[in-house]
Order: C-alpha cells, then structure tokens, then sequence
C-alpha cells in the first residue's frame, strides 16, 4: 500500500522567513496530493492540494509543488507568521475504489516573533 | 450545515469495556473513514466507507469493527478496549473517493483507556 515520508517532524522559523515541508510517496499511481493545516486542539482542515498532472499550484502565500519521477512534493509557505504555527499534514491519495488518503506523520511548524 | 459531527467528545474506558464512536454528515457526501491520532504518528486510516453498504481496512484496523449505518452515519466500535487504543479518533467525510475530494474532519473524539 501506500507510504508517505514527511520531514522535518519540527522546524522552528522566524516571523518573516520561508517554511518548506518535504514529503514523499511510494506508490506511482497516487495522483492527488492534499495538504492540511491542524491547529492545537482543532481539527485538520486542508490548506491546499495538488493533482498530478500539475506541477505546482499557489494560493497567497503558500505554494505546493510536484515531482512525480522523484515521487516528492513540497509545501512553501512565505513571509510567516505567528497564525501560521500549527502541525501541517501531507498526504497521498490514487483516489480509486479501495484505496483512501494516506497522512505523513505531521510537521509542527512553530513561527517566533 | 454541521458538517461532520462525532460524539462523544471525551471518554474514558476501562480496559476491557467496550464502546461505539457516532459519526454523522449532512454534507450528503457518500465517503466517510475513521482515523486515528497519536503523537509523532499522524493521522492513520482506521477504516473507510467508499459508499453506503461497503466498509474496508485501513491502515491500522485490528481491534475496531465499523458500521456504515446508513449514507449520513458511520461508527465505529471498540469491543475490547485496550491502553494502545487511547488516542484521538476523528471521523471524515469527502464527496467521494475519488481523486480530488476534499476530506472534511469532525472535532475528534478523545479516548484514554486506563
């Protein structure tokens, strides 16, 4: 079945600078790559999300790309700040009948002031 | 519009005593699933409903039985509670399972098992 790697598990930034949170896929045929976004105590609620026969889609400030010969994607998040500090979820879906989305662990992003 | 509604919010089980988590949607979405999330482990898929009448595995099934009662609600069931199972369990729903369906959280349900 399907595997989703994500790191960093932490990464602490300053108000102002860029965050990039790396995830990879194992299965080929995944075709859909959603990001979601979990405040303390909230539920996930998705942020942006890719499909595969795009290689990089923007919303503001955050951005999501796509390699699907390396089976990696990207989320960059610019100019943060301190609302932006959550755990942020990748996750990897074939979207067909007998499969569903696959989560990566989770990155805590902590952005200071 | 509530979206996705999981009760109860908080519980707490004795090992051995067994429990159903209520999930339901008013989103007419014909998907739901069941994950589970601990710490430094994410969101791992218990169980899913691609539609009404068909439930299948997950990730990380073993202990739970589900029921897709009807298209609006899903439960899941604990028949033998164990310490491992603490964790907070969100219920989910998308249009469908297809590729590009948003999946929309419930608020969670926290469990401990002492």
């Amino acid at each position: 079945g399907e595997n989703v790697e994500q790191h960093p598990s932490t990464l602490s930034v300053q108000e102002g600078d860029s965050a990039v949170i790396k995830c990879t896929y194992s299965d080929s045929a995944s075709n859909y790559f959603p990001w979601y976004k979990q405040e303390l105590g909230k539920r996930p609620q998705l942020i942006i999300d890719i499909r595969s026969n795009v290689g990089e889609k923007k919303d503001q400030r955050i951005a999501v790309t796509l390699n699907k010969t390396a089976k990696h994607f990207s989320l960059h998040i610019t100019e943060t700040q301190p609302e932006d500090s959550a755990v942020y979820f990748c996750a990897a879906s074939k979207g067909q009948a007998g499969t569903a989305l696959i989560f990566g662990k989770g990155t805590t992003l902590s952005v200071s002031s | 519009n509530a979206g996705v509604t999981q009760t109860p919010k908080f519980q707490v089980l004795k090992t051995g005593q067994s429990m159903t988590l209520q999930c339901a949607q008013d989103m007419n979405h014909n998907s739901m699933y069941w994950y589970r999330q601990d710490p430094g482990m994410g969101l791992r898929l218990i169980y899913y409903s691609a539609s009404e009448g068909t439930t299948d595995k997950g990730e990380v099934p073993n202990g739970y039985n589900v029921s897709r009662l009807n298209k609006r609600e899903f439960s899941l069931r604990l028949e033998s509670a164990a310490p491992s199972q603490t964790s907070v369990y969100f219920c989910a729903s998308s249009a469908e399972l297809t590729t590009g369906n948003t999946i929309y959280f419930g608020e969670g349900s926290w469990l401990t098992v002492v």
